[in-house]
This record gives structure tokens, C-alpha cells and sequence, in this order.
């Protein structure tokens, strides 16, 4: 059971356009979601972060929105260029809450963007 | 340079040939992580460690094993491959546990005939 569902898996954009990634999540324990950014051949690294008590978070071109209430969130890539081209992960997990154990990342099954030039 | 080691990188071998993908943190990181990676899957987790000597399963622990005898080397076991464990495996560590940033390493790209 996947806990937290992203689409699209693919996403082709001219340079210049917006990106848009959807992410939707069941658990509503869940209290922080991190977007991960890959590049290939290498690891995923943390791109940006939110948590619910905002509806919004911007960090340069990148911006997350959150709905609570639908409990999903996206993240948007503004005049998105080829250098945005990567597998972009959400993921979630209850930041608060620790029982006896270490508190995981439930990832999205992940989208793989391509900017054109 | 903070960072996260894999070795091998890359690593093809056959049905039930035992193999040890090693994994090192030069951050002190008390958190330590397994995922695999699978197209449309994602990531998933397969064993986490929160210090030396203290390892718990993650959501797909099957077919692996794990050990933390220091707190820099997290290895990941296969006793016995399997064709269905050709995947690429990425190892993870953060300062506390999934509640924080996490670095990957580079991923080790493991193909089992």
C-alpha cells in the first residue's frame, strides 16, 4: 500500500514553462514533506521542505503549496530550465511522533522531469 | 567533504552468490539507511540503523541483512541473490532519523543473472 501517491511519473516541459508535481498522501499523522531532487547517476538530495502549519513555502524558482484538508501538496517549478531536468521525489513523514524507533521517509514512486530547450 | 560512499558502484553477479555492498558517513551521523529503487516504485525502504549495534527492518527487508559495528560503515548483505534483488540500492544517513535531512550516497547499480 503506497502511502503516498505522485504523478505524473513523466513530465515534459518547454524552458521558460511551469512544472507541476502532485503529490497526495493517507496518513494524516504525516507533518513533514520533503521534495528530493535526482540527477542521474546520482543520489537524491533534499530540494525543499514544508510543513503543514503554512500553505505555502518558496525557495527561488521552487515553491511548494500544501492543502491539509485534501491532503496533498505540490511543487511547482517556475521558467523551469534544462538544468531542472531530474527524478524529483516527494515523500512524508510524522516528525513528531517516535515510538521506540526511528522515524522513516515515505517516498512518492517519483517524477521524472525533461525541460526542453 | 561531507559525504556519503558507496562501493561497488556497479556490480553484476549470478544466483546466489553472497555479496556485500559497503557504505561509509564521514558526517557522525547516528542515522543510517538502505533504500532500493525500482522505476515507478520510488524509493523503499530496506533496513535503517539509529547507532552502532541497533538496526530495525524497513518496508522491504526481505533477502537482506544488515550490521553496524561502527558508526561510519553501515554494509548491506545479500546471502543469497536473487534475480528479483537486481536493483539500484542507495545508502542514506542523516543526523537523527527520517525526520531530518538525509544524504545519499551515489547508488550502487546491482544487476543479479
Amino acid at each position: 500500500q503506497q502511502q503516498v501517491k505522485q504523478s505524473p511519473q513523466s513530465l515534459i516541459v518547454q524552458k521558460g514553462g511551469i512544472s507541476i508535481i502532485n503529490c497526495a498522501y493517507e496518513n494524516t499523522a504525516f507533518d513533514y514533506f520533503p521534495w528530493y531532487q535526482q540527477f542521474p547517476g546520482k543520489g537524491p538530495a533534499l530540494l525543499i521542505a514544508i510543513r503543514p502549519d503554512v500553505s505555502e513555502k518558496k525557495e527561488g524558482r521552487f515553491t511548494i503549496s500544501f492543502n491539509k484538508s485534501a491532503k496533498q501538496f505540490s511543487l511547482h517549478i517556475m521558467d523551469s530550465q534544462p538544468g531542472d531536468s531530474a527524478t524529483y521525489f516527494c515523500a512524508a513523514t510524522n516528525s513528531r511522533f517516535r515510538r521506540g524507533s526511528a522515524r522513516q521517509l515515505t517516498f512518492g514512486s517519483g517524477t521524472q522531469l525533461t525541460v526542453l530547450p | 567533504e561531507a559525504q556519503v560512499t558507496q562501493n561497488p558502484r556497479y556490480l553484476i553477479t549470478v544466483t546466489g552468490k553472497k555479496l556485500t555492498v559497503t557504505c561509509s558517513q564521514n558526517m557522525n551521523h547516528e542515522y543510517m539507511s538502505w533504500y532500493r529503487q525500482d522505476p515507478g516504485l520510488g524509493l523503499r525502504q530496506i533496513y535503517y540503523s539509529m547507532n552502532v549495534e541497533v538496526t530495525d527492518k524497513g518496508d522491504v527487508p526481505e533477502g537482506y541483512k544488515v550490521s553496524r559495528k561502527e558508526k561510519r560503515n553501515f554494509p548491506l548483505i545479500l546471502e543469497s541473490p536473487s534475480p528479483n534483488q537486481t536493483s539500484l540500492y542507495f545508502c542514506a544517513s542523516s543526523f537523527n532519523d527520517g525526520a531530518y535531512e538525509q544524504y545519499f550516497g551515489p547508488g550502487t547499480r546491482l544487476t543479479v543473472t
